[in-house]
């Protein structure tokens, strides 16, 4: 089937910086890629929906200034967390679409630590 | 808008049990996919089935089958014969085609003891 790759896996980082996780479609063209963010325990919270060459789109609650999203190609989209804070840290997951069969493709996930 | 719940938080069985997951989904759209996705420890998310909202037929998969009933907006999953390896969590997705989002329910988790 087909592959999203997720990169890194895990990271920790200093509070106050920024830090930049990637989601490549790997053998297909992803036309909507969706970020998600999953605290211990609960469920995948859908932080926005980007569509490659548009702005993303942010669900309610989410800084867009914090969470910048970028889908520069039908191939990579990524999420940079800027100045980071411990209450940041969570596991982000990403997920990709072809538009032509609408099965949505998971990365592996990165277990971001703010320390 | 769009929702899914799942009612269930935790289930236990005992192994070789037969358990349900309930899925009940909200949307306006006439076109959606639904989805159930297993998430083990590890946290990478395995894709389990999809299926779309004009293809009401239940499927069967080795001792996965899942039952679409639209007339009740529900997409259950039953694991017949659980086995340890069962143990997850597992989640319910609904994408819609016009609002373009793929939306989870609040999973359950499902512990096979032995």
């Amino acid at each position: 089937g087909a592959v999203v790759s997720q990169h890194p896996s895990r990271v920790i980082c200093k509070s106050g910086t920024s830090v930049k996780i990637e989601c490549r479609s790997l053998d297909f063209q992803a036309t909507t890629m969706f970020w998600y963010r999953q605290f211990p325990k609960q469920s995948l919270m859908l932080m926005a929906t980007s569509n490659e060459g548009s702005k993303a789109t942010y669900e309610q609650g989410v800084e867009k200034d914090k969470f910048l999203i970028n889908h520069a190609s039908l191939t990579l989209s990524t999420l940079t967390v800027t100045s980071a804070h411990p209450e940041d840290s969570s596991f982000y997951i990403c997920s990709a679409i072809s538009g032509l069969n609408t099965e949505a493709f998971f990365g592996q996930g990165t277990r971001l630590t703010v320390v | 808008a769009q929702k899914v719940t799942q009612a269930q938080t935790e289930i236990s069985v005992v192994e070789k049990e037969d358990v349900t997951l309930d899925c009940v989904y909200e949307t306006r759209d006439t076109t959606y996919y639904l989805f159930w996705y297993k998430q083990p420890p590890s946290g990478e998310l395995v894709f389990l089935i999809r299926r779309n909202s004009f293809d009401e037929q239940n499927e069967i998969s080795g001792r996965y089958s899942w039952n679409f009933q639209k007339s009740t907006s529900s997409f259950n999953f039953t694991i017949t014969a659980s086995q340890v390896v069962d143990s997850a969590v597992y989640f319910c997705a609904l994408l819609a085609i016009n609002t373009d989002k793929l939306i989870f329910g609040t999973g359950t988790r499902l512990q096979v003891f032995p």
